[in-house]
């Protein structure tokens, strides 16, 4: 069973600081790591993707991949109450051509 | 921007009926796929489409689930007999390519309501 995990939160952090969302997984054939931003009743919205060890940053987004700890983050610097959501980890494991999801981390950015 | 599209947005039906989904991908994009979510639980994989048939399937997709794009633009995903545990919300994806590269992208989803 390909399993990846995450805590659940609620992650709470005050406006403008940095949010570090964590995510680690089971299986080591996992070659692309996807973060996915969800609101309340809505679809999952890509963020980033990360395939390589180390970091990768995009505007306030950085994915950070540990391919040895089996273990990818995220970091939102500068915070904001819009990305006040719940963060979604996916994983895809070589060979397959689907998402295996973490439950997700809840965040609230407080104003 | 291109986008997935869904519809209907919510379909409330009794149990034992059958239901079909529907979902248009984005135009140049070659894999398809179909995931739901059971309220406040995770987002599971169900089934992904490519060239007119299934690539792969998990556990939840049995025999009462059927997909097929029917026409150039239409992909869609029927429940021959729904149960109570099939309301959930369905997302519809697509992507370029394979997962191993390029992201996929999710439609805005289906309530399902079975009563």
């Amino acid at each position: 069973q390909k399993e990846v995990e995450q805590n659940s939160g609620p992650l709470s952090v005050p406006e403008g600081a940095i949010a570090s969302l964590n995510c680690t997984y089971s299986d080591r054939g996992s070659q692309s790591f996807f973060w996915y931003r969800q609101y309340s009743g809505k679809s999952p919205e890509l963020i980033m993707f990360i395939y390589s060890n180390g970091d990768k940053e995009d505007g306030r987004f950085t994915a950070q991949l540990n391919k040895a700890s089996q273990y990818v983050s995220l970091l939102i610097r500068d915070s904001q109450p819009s990305d006040s959501a719940t963060y979604l980890c996916a994983v895809n494991v070589a060979g397959a051509n689907n998402l295996f999801f973490g439950t997700g981390t809840r965040l609230t950015v407080i104003p | 921007e291109p986008e997935v599209t869904q519809t209907p947005s919510h379909q409330v039906t009794q149990m034992g009926q059958e239901v079909i989904l529907r979902c248009v991908p984005i135009s140049n994009h070659l894999y398809f796929y179909w995931y739901r979510q059971i309220l406040g639980q995770k987002v599971e994989f169900l089934v992904s489409f490519y060239n007119n048939e299934i690539s792969e399937k998990s556990e939840i997709f049995d025999d009462q689930f059927s997909v097929e794009r029917p026409d150039g633009s239409n992909f869609t995903l029927k429940i021959r007999s729904t149960k109570l545990e099939d309301s959930a919300m369905y997302f519809c994806a697509s992507s370029e390519a394979p997962l191993q590269g390029p992201e996929a992208f999710f439609g805005q989803g289906t309530r399902l309501t079975v009563v």
